[in-house]
């Protein structure tokens, strides 16, 4: 089944200890993005990769960090987490990043941070 | 800054009644659009897209207006069931670039 898998789908941490979430998609998509979703605000996009060893800051980059060494995975790092960045985090990927392209997304990781 | 935003956030229909969902967006690179459906406990699903040298774009039950003179777009669905309730969500881009800027979503609710 094509699909995009994000682990964990709930964490619980304390400030300051790292953490990643990983994201992994079986469909040979080149593109690939993480989104924040908190009330009131939509989805906000962190990190996007056009392609492996490509990537480039979204809207609110700032306490994230990326990787994109394979096609298929391209984790969410926080290296020290502060209890702002608790939310609820999608991992996203698409064929490419033209037009005509729709974003397919996993089912979430809700993280709270103490 | 540039943003996408929603006109209504919530919208209740009696089924089988047709629903409108509005979105003003306001970048005008912005040459791609598309909407979203998220259910509870889930992501969001692609619904449907449009290109901007396009009006309108019609789906199974579901159609999107395009009006790039006063920066407009909208969802359409017909014959609105109640396993349509959900948020929706319209998301604009720049073709071939990156960024995807979603706005805040409108929550469709069904009354049987």
């Amino acid at each position: 089944e094509a699909q995009v898998t994000q682990n964990p789908r709930y964490l619980i941490t304390v400030t300051g200890k790292k953490l990643t979430v990983t994201c992994s998609q079986n469909m040979n998509h080149e593109y690939m993005s993480w989104y924040r979703q908190d009330p009131g605000l939509g989805l906000r996009q962190i990190y996007y990769s056009m392609n492996v060893e490509v990537t480039d800051k979204g809207d609110v980059p700032e306490g994230y960090k990326v990787s994109r060494k394979e096609k298929r995975n391209f984790p969410l790092i926080l290296e020290s987490p502060s209890p702002n960045q608790t939310s609820l985090y999608f991992c996203a990927s698409s064929f490419s990043s033209r037009g005509g392209s729709p974003l397919h997304f996993g089912n979430g990781t809700r993280l709270t941070v103490t | 800054g540039e943003s996408v935003g929603l006109h209504l956030p919530t919208l209740s229909v009696q089924e089988g009644d047709n629903s409108i969902i509005n979105c003003a967006y306001s970048n005008s690179a912005s040459d791609y659009f598309i909407w979203y459906k998220q259910e509870s406990g889930k992501g969001p699903q692609f619904i449907i897209d449009i290109r901007s040298n396009m009006d309108k774009r019609q789906g199974q039950r579901v159609t999107v207006l395009l009006n790039k003179t006063v920066k407009h777009l909208s969802l359409q669905i017909a014959a609105t069931q109640p396993g349509d309730s959900a948020v929706y969500f319209c998301a604009e881009k720049v073709n071939q670039g990156g960024k995807l800027i979603f706005g805040q979503g409108t929550e469709l609710s069904v009354k049987p």
